[in-house]
C-alpha cells in the first residue's frame, strides 16, 4: 500500500512566518499535489509536481510556492503567512499513466495561522 | 461553472435507508476518468472507485453501487442500507487532458450522516 505522511495533523503559526508542510510518500511516485481544502469548496488544487525539481501551479497558487528535491518529498512553503490562509491542507500523490490512476492521500495538515 | 457539480452539500439518513449522492460533470473530452472518494473523519481521503469514459457498465460493490450515465453526465453513488460507518464526506472528481496531463479536479463534495 501506498504511504503518504504529512509532517503535521495540526499546526498553529503565525501571520508572517514562513510556513513549511512536508509531504513524504514511499511507493515512488512520479505525480505529487497539494490541495487545500476549505468547507463548502471542496479540494482546490495548489500545485503539483510530475518529476524532480519540476512544478506546475494549479487553480490557487498565490502566496504558496513549492519544493521537490527529491522524488518522495514534495513541500508546500507559505512565503509569509495570513489568516486567510488557514485551512486543511492535503497532500497527495499518483503514477502518471494518462489520468486513469487513483490519487493517495495523506492525513491531513489542520493549519491556523492567528 | 464548476466541472464536477455536486449538488447535494449535506444529506442525513437513519441507518439501514438508501441514499444516493448525485455527481453531475462538465468535459468537452472525448476519453476521460471518473473517481469517487471518501474522507471519514479522521481526514485522509480513501478511493472507492475509477470509471473511464468509454465503459458505461455499472458496478456493484457490497453495499456500494456507481450508476454512470453519459447521456446525463452524471456519475452517481447508492449506498443500499447504509450504516453509521458510512458517515463521511464524499467526493467526485474528473480526470481530464488540461495543460497537457490528467489533473483531478474535484466537486464540493457531499456530507453524508447516518443515525443509528
Amino acid at each position: 500500500d501506498v504511504k503518504v505522511t504529512q509532517s503535521s495533523r495540526y499546526l498553529v503559526k503565525r501571520t508572517g512566518e514562513k510556513v513549511f508542510l512536508e509531504c513524504v510518500q514511499d511507493m515512488d511516485h512520479e505525480n505529487m499535489f497539494w490541495y487545500r481544502q476549505d468547507p463548502g469548496l471542496g479540494l482546490r488544487l495548489i500545485y503539483f509536481s510530475y518529476d524532480v525539481k519540476m512544478k506546475e501551479k494549479g487553480d490557487i497558487p498565490e502566496g504558496y510556492s513549492v519544493s521537490r528535491e527529491k522524488k518522495e518529498r514534495f513541500s508546500l512553503i507559505l512565503e509569509s503567512a495570513s489568516t486567510n490562509q488557514t485551512s486543511m491542507y492535503l497532500c497527495a500523490t499518483a503514477l502518471p499513466t494518462g489520468g486513469n490512476q487513483p490519487q493517495h492521500f495523506g492525513d491531513g495538515t489542520r493549519l491556523s495561522i492567528l | 461553472a464548476q466541472k464536477v457539480t455536486q449538488a447535494q452539500t449535506e444529506i442525513s439518513v437513519v441507518e439501514k435507508e438508501d441514499v444516493t449522492l448525485d455527481c453531475v460533470y462538465e468535459t468537452r473530452d472525448t476519453t476521460y476518468y471518473l473517481f469517487w472518494y471518501k474522507q471519514p473523519p479522521s481526514g485522509e481521503l480513501v478511493f472507492l472507485i475509477r470509471r473511464n469514459s468509454f465503459d458505461e457498465q455499472n458496478e456493484i460493490s457490497g453495499r456500494y453501487s456507481w450508476n454512470f450515465q453519459k447521456s446525463t453526465s452524471s456519475f452517481n453513488f447508492t449506498i443500499t442500507a447504509s450504516q453509521v460507518v458510512d458517515s463521511a464526506v464524499y467526493f467526485c472528481a474528473l480526470s481530464e487532458a488540461q495543460r497537457g496531463s490528467y489533473i483531478p479536479t474535484f466537486g464540493r463534495g457531499t456530507s453524508l450522516i447516518v443515525h443509528p
